[in-house]
């Protein structure tokens, strides 16, 4: 099915260890989104990019980096992890010019230890 | 800056009962506003969305939602509750200023009882 595929799904890390998750669509979508999720808090915006080449910090953008590879994948890095980044992240996307919702991926479970 | 604020963490009702889960906004311009649904360890879906047309808004499985720009409000209803609509709701707010970046409120989590 067309959409946006997160992957990996599930991820546990050592505090200090970096990784890379992963985003892409397939509906041809000019903007990308990053969110977590954490109990309580609702989905906070971390990074957004509006086109290719392009990117955006968003409500809590500290200790995340972001590249837009190409207009389907969007990646986020965690170069140093830290517990406080334990939640699950969600890639969105959205269509160009359209009052459309945000389509998201089925997020990543990340655990720091 | 846009906020959203979903009054109770937390609601419980009994199957066949109405469902009221409460939404207000603050945003300088008007709005597009959507709720989205999340069932356990889950990604979101979308329930319904206003886009400026009107003002009552149907959605999928039974829900809707009335916008009121007199009282910056957006509550979501459903007149009779079934065991699959426990969940997890989010209402989000959206800038319409070209990144159409959402802003969520905090998200009310439903549990139904038979």
């Amino acid at each position: 099915n067309a959409g946006v595929t997160q992957t990996p799904k599930f991820q546990v890390l050592k505090t200090g260890q970096s990784m890379t998750l992963q985003c892409a669509q397939d509906m041809n979508h000019n903007s990308m989104y990053w969110y977590r999720q954490d109990p309580g808090m609702g989905l906070r915006l971390i990074y957004y990019s509006a086109s290719e080449g392009t990117t955006d910090k968003g409500e809590v953008p500290n200790g995340y980096n972001v590249s837009r590879l190409n207009k389907r994948e969007f990646s986020l890095r965690l170069e140093s992890a830290a517990p406080s980044q334990t939640s699950v992240y969600f890639c969105a996307s959205y269509p160009p010019g359209s009052n459309q919702p945000q389509h998201f991926g089925d997020g990543t479970r990340l655990s720091i230890l | 800056a846009q906020s959203v604020t979903q009054l109770g963490s937390h609601v419980s009702v009994s199957e066949g009962a109405l469902v009221l889960l409460r939404c207000n906004y603050s945003s300088s311009v008007p709005p597009y506003l959507f709720w989205y649904v999340q069932y356990p360890n889950q990604g979101l879906q979308l329930l319904l969305k206003y886009t400026s047309a009107a003002t009552l808004v149907k959605g999928i499985n039974g829900f809707e939602a009335e916008f009121k720009k007199s009282e910056t409000s957006f509550h979501l209803t459903k007149p009779s509750a079934h065991m699959s609509d426990a969940a997890e709701y989010f209402c989000a707010v959206s800038d319409l200023g070209g990144s159409e970046k959402l802003v969520f409120g905090k998200g009310t989590k439903l549990t139904v009882n038979p």
